[in-house]
């Protein structure tokens, strides 16, 4: 069974400070690992993904997460963040059906 | 634009009363998804369907019922017997060639139950 354990509820940050959103998983399956964000009374937004290949990914705005296999975790990171990054921040991984979530981390960035 | 259509955005019902939510998408993916999302507790999956005229149960299916007759639809009925329906509803969808998994989602339906 697939399961996702997002370490934070809450992440309180002032702008331009880095912040590191803590993400670890179980697979039984092949590792496909994604991020997304959710802003207010929206859907969620794709914003990487980790398939194969470089452990090191990166989004186009400023993101980036390390897939690392023997500690079962896939961090996100940014080294600098605006007041626009807050949001809810959902770590997935592939299932046998579809993606396992979980539960979210909400990043808060004040200036 | 391709993209996934939920409607409507927010939805008042009465208790006891069923309400069908609507999840319309034009991207040609041949799966599609319901997830439940209430506060601090993420995502969890309602049911899914990876191919028209067939649907699978998810992880807290009852009290939900819903149908696939065409490959773009894919609606949500929340049913009296759900005890506690008040949630944001988020339809996904992705394509069945796909090994990655890697879900498209709608805006969401808000649904108050009074």
């Amino acid at each position: 069974a697939q399961s996702v354990t997002q370490l934070d509820s809450q992440v309180p940050v002032f702008e331009e400070a880095p912040v590191e959103l803590r993400c670890n998983y179980s697979s039984s399956v092949s590792v496909y690992l994604f991020w997304y964000v959710q802003y207010p009374n929206q859907g969620l937004q794709l914003l990487l993904k980790y398939l194969s290949g470089s452990t090191l990914v990166e989004s186009i705005n400023g993101f980036e997460a390390e897939f690392n296999k023997s500690q079962t975790s896939f961090h996100l990171r940014k080294p600098s963040v605006h007041i626009s990054d807050t949001a809810e921040y959902f770590c997935a991984v592939k299932g046998y059906s579809t993606l396992t979530f979980g539960k979210g981390t909400m990043l808060l960035v004040s200036p | 634009d391709g993209g996934i259509t939920q409607s409507p955005k927010y939805l008042f019902r009465k208790e006891g009363q069923n309400v069908t939510l609507s999840c319309e998408q034009n991207l040609n993916h041949d799966a599609m998804y319901w997830y439940r999302q209430d506060p601090g507790q993420g995502l969890r999956l309602i049911y899914y369907s990876q191919i028209v005229n067939d649907f699978q149960k998810g992880d807290i299916a009852e009290g939900y019922s819903v149908s696939r007759e065409k490959k773009e639809s894919f609606p949500l009925t929340v049913t009296s017997a759900q005890k506690n329906p008040t949630a944001f509803y988020l339809c996904a969808s992705s394509t069945q060639g796909s090994n990655t998994g890697e879900l498209f989602f709608g805006e969401g339906s808000r649904l108050t139950v009074l």
